[in-house]
Order: C-alpha cells, then structure tokens, then sequence
C-alpha cells in the first residue's frame, strides 16, 4: 500500500531531551516535507526536501533540523526541544515537487508534548 | 509570501443542504491549489488538487473552482451528509520557487442529521 508513515505517533518528552520523529514513503517520491499544526495558527511549514541531499527552510525552521540521506527517509530532529515546540506534526511527500502540480500525501501525523 | 485565508472558520448546516467553503490567496501567481479534509485527530486527507491552468475540478458531490485572477477558489459541497463533517483545508504553493507550501487555518464544518 502506498502510504507516508511516521513514528512515534505520540510523544511525551523532557525540555533539552533530543529526538528524532522518522518519515518514510514507499512511492518513490522525490519531494518530502515537514509541517506543524497548531491551533490557531494552521499547518505551517518546517523544511522541505526536492531530493536525496537536497532540503530548504520553510516559514518555521528555528529548533529543527533534518537530512535526507536516502529518498524514502526524511527524519526531523529536535536537538534541543522546547515546550514551545509542543505541537502536531505531519510529513508529507508528492512526486516531484509541488511547483510540478503534484498533489501531497500526508502522513498521519505525530502529537509532541514537551514538558 | 503567500497568504491563505479561509472565511468562515466554522460553519453548521441541515443535512441535505448544499454548501460553499471559500479560500482565498495573496499570490495569484500559484501553480495549483489543493483542498483537504481532515478528521479530528487525524492526518489529511486529499480531496482535490486544481492546477493552475484549469478552472474547476470535480469529485462526487464535491466541485472545486479557482479563479486566479481573483485570487479565490470555492470548495462546493452538494447534497451535505453529517460524515461530511470535519475541517476543510486549502493550501497553495509559493510562485517563486513552488516547492513552500501554505496552508490556510481551516473552515471546521458541521452538518446536523
């Protein structure tokens, strides 16, 4: 089945504590990216991704960093999480880029609660 | 930078009304635009993605329009059911590169058996 998954789907962590929130995708898509919900402010981006090696800021990249070392992976890292950072995250991936009319598949999203 | 709006940010209806979500955008210039649903608690889910050069696109009961010179896309229900009931999300690429994506806050829907 195609799909994006992401893992862990919750976590409940510590302020300062690293973690790593893994993406992957099956469809060999080229374009990956990150985004975070919150209530209010929508879904915003993090950082994207056009293929292996390739990544760029999005709107909201402070506290996060990411690689793309193979193209089905795409993992966000939070060095150093901050109750700030408590949110909803979704990694999404589309064929070749989104300025090509390709259409995103999300996956089901991971809740962060950092205390 | 792109800017997404979404009026209302809730709406209830009857079942069995016909409904209409408005989206509106600050670049004109966008190469599609995609609408989603998404569940409470969920992830989302694509329901229709209208390129730039087309001028509507249509899924069951669901009709997407985009007028780009307008900066506006409407998000037409027919015939609403209560498991129509949920958050309605557009989205719109960048123009300069394509490749950032912006999301508007949503229109949580309700339809009442």
């Amino acid at each position: 089945e195609a799909q994006v998954t992401q893992n862990p789907r919750y976590l409940i962590t510590v302020t300062g504590k690293k973690l790593t929130v893994t993406c992957s995708q099956n469809m060999n898509h080229e374009y990956m990216s990150w985004y975070r919900q919150d209530p209010g402010l929508g879904l915003r981006q993090i950082y994207y991704s056009m293929n292996v090696e390739v990544t760029d800021k999005g709107d909201v990249p402070e506290g996060y960093k990411v690689s793309r070392k193979e193209k089905r992976n795409f993992p966000l890292i939070l060095e150093s999480p901050s109750p700030n950072q408590t949110s909803l995250y979704f990694c999404a991936s589309s064929p070749i880029g989104l300025a090509g009319g390709d259409e995103q598949y999300f996956g089901p999203g991971t809740r962060l609660t950092v205390t | 930078k792109q800017e997404v709006t979404q009026i209302p940010a809730a709406l209830s209806v009857p079942e069995g009304e016909n409904l209409v979500l408005n989206c509106s955008f600050t670049d004109s210039a966008i190469y599609n635009l995609q609408w989603f649903r998404q569940d409470p608690g969920k992830g989302l889910t694509s329901l229709l993605l209208i390129q730039s050069s087309q001028r509507e696109q249509t899924s069951g009961r669901l009709n997407a329009s985009l007028d780009k010179s307008s900066g506006r896309s409407t998000l037409y229900i027919a015939a609403s059911q209560p498991g129509d009931s949920a958050t309605y999300l557009c989205a719109a690429p960048s123009s300069n590169t394509g490749n950032q994506f912006y999301f508007g806050t949503g229109t949580s829907l309700t339809v009442i058996p």
